[in-house]
């Protein structure tokens, strides 16, 4: 069973344009939402996270968007640019222990 | 940041040998460690769950004696393929995580090819 489902598989956006993830989740149990990036051949790199308790968090140019009671969240990437081209993971973890939860990534392509 | 490496970065083995794949980390203690399997274009498959000085926790499905992980101390886990088939060829990554810290720092990966 999937416990977090994310959308879209791919997506190509224009530079400049905004880059929109969205990430869906079912265990009310989860309380910290990370986003990680990730290169070809390269490990995933933890790009900005959040706790329920805060519905946005802001870190330059990318931005978590956290609905509660809808159990979603996004992540919204301005003024896209090429080097942001990467495969974006959206994960979440229970109150027990720091196992991840990920979703199944988006591939993201910024055309300049 | 932390900073979680991984060695080798790379590695071809014949099928039916052992290899040893050695994740670090390099400027923390890394109280957990867990190690994933990637599959291209697919997203990380959590293999197993180690605590210093701990056996293993294995997910559902995973082979705890052909997959050998060992944590021995604070900055090192090992994960050992013993008797490699090509369909364990895959991206294997380790990430870490400190005492009281809820963020895992994922190493670059290693690549396995079994020929």
């Amino acid at each position: 069973q999937q416990q977090v489902k994310q959308s879209p598989q791919s997506l190509i956006v224009q530079k400049g344009g905004i880059s929109i993830i969205n990430c869906a989740y079912e265990n009310t149990a989860f309380d910290y939402f990370p986003w990680y990036q990730q290169f070809p051949g390269k490990g995933p790199a933890l790009l900005i996270a959040i706790r329920p308790d805060v519905s946005e968090k802001k870190e330059g140019r990318f931005t978590i968007s956290f609905n509660k009671s809808a159990k979603q969240f996004s992540l919204h990437i301005m003024d896209s640019q090429p080097g942001d081209s990467a495969t974006y993971f959206c994960a979440a973890k229970g109150n027990a222990g720091n196992m991840l939860t990920f979703g199944g990534g988006t591939r993201l392509m910024v055309k300049p | 940041g932390a900073v979680v490496s991984q060695h080798p970065s790379r590695v071809i083995c014949k099928s039916g040998t052992s290899v040893k794949i050695e994740c670090r980390s390099l400027d923390f203690q890394a109280t957990t460690m867990f190690w994933y399997r990637q599959f291209p274009k697919k997203s990380l498959m959590l293999m197993a769950t180690s605590n210093e000085g701990s056996k293993a926790t294995y997910e559902q499905g995973v082979e705890k004696d052909k997959f050998l992980i060992n944590h021995a101390s604070l900055t090192l886990s090992t994960l050992t393929v013993t008797s490699a088939h090509p369909e364990d060829s895959s991206f294997y990554i380790c990430s870490a995580s400190g005492t009281g810290g809820i963020e895992q720092y994922f190493g670059p990966g290693t690549r396995l090819t079994v020929t």
